[in-house]
């Protein structure tokens, strides 16, 4: 067991650009979570997704945002167009989709500043 | 809709002192529960959990939690501080039912551990 892990683990990027992180979750975890943290606040939900399938998406998550989880293993945030407000950590959390309650597993989080 | 409140936003303790940090919640029924800690520019770690039983849990680092229904509380505890425990806690509650089975985060509390 690795963990969640997330890559890169720092952006800095310009007002405009794109950019895209990436989450690999725990093996055999077939739920996997997105939240965004601003500072001095606690996570807030984004989307999630159950296996492939993108099943739950946040008002916070604009038409600027995407994510995908093609083979239901890694997800991809992507951000558009990228304003200085999207500046925040972005967290990626996973867990098993057996019955049970609902314990997150998160990763180290990519810190994005937009300039 | 479930929330969470963590009225301290800054708690300053000695190192060796006891803590307390207080967390109150808003939900319909009993509710899953949640402590995460959380070190400057890292994932958040789960500290401990609540789903049902016995009231007082145990978590890792001599942490523990008490289930107060009356108060709606989950209030976290450790008996003597060290300095490493220094870091923002949140607590958090989970939908015992539903879709995702969406977890919501307060706001956190920020300790500060003096020697």
């Amino acid at each position: 067991d690795t963990g969640v892990s997330q890559n890169p683990r720092h952006k800095i990027t310009k007002r405009g650009q794109n950019v895209t992180f990436r989450c690999d979750p725990i093996s055999e975890h077939n739920r996997l979570y997105w939240y965004r943290q601003t500072l001095g606040q606690g996570p807030e939900f984004l989307t999630y997704f159950q296996n492939e399938a993108q099943l739950e998406k946040s008002r916070l998550l604009s038409d600027r945002f995407s994510a995908e989880r093609p083979k239901g293993s890694f997800s991809t945030l992507e951000i558009q167009r990228t304003e200085q407000g999207d500046s925040a950590m972005y967290l990626c959390a996973s867990r098993e989709l057996a019955g049970g309650p609902p314990t997150q597993y998160f990763g180290p989080g990519t810190r994005l500043t937009v300039l | 809709a479930q929330s969470v409140t963590q009225p301290d936003i800054h708690i300053t303790v000695s190192e060796g002192a006891s803590l307390e940090l207080r967390c109150n919640y808003s939900y319909g029924a009993t509710p899953y529960l949640f402590w995460y800690v959380q070190s400057p520019g890292q994932g958040l770690q789960l500290l401990l959990k609540y789903f049902s039983g016995d009231t007082l849990v145990q978590g890792i680092k001599g942490f523990e939690a008490e289930f107060k229904r009356s108060q709606s509380s989950f209030n976290l505890r450790k008996p003597s501080v060290h300095w490493s425990d220094a870091a923002e806690y949140f607590c958090a509650v989970g939908e015992p039912q539903g879709g995702y089975q969406k977890v919501t985060f307060g706001t956190g509390t920020k300790l500060q551990v003096i020697p």
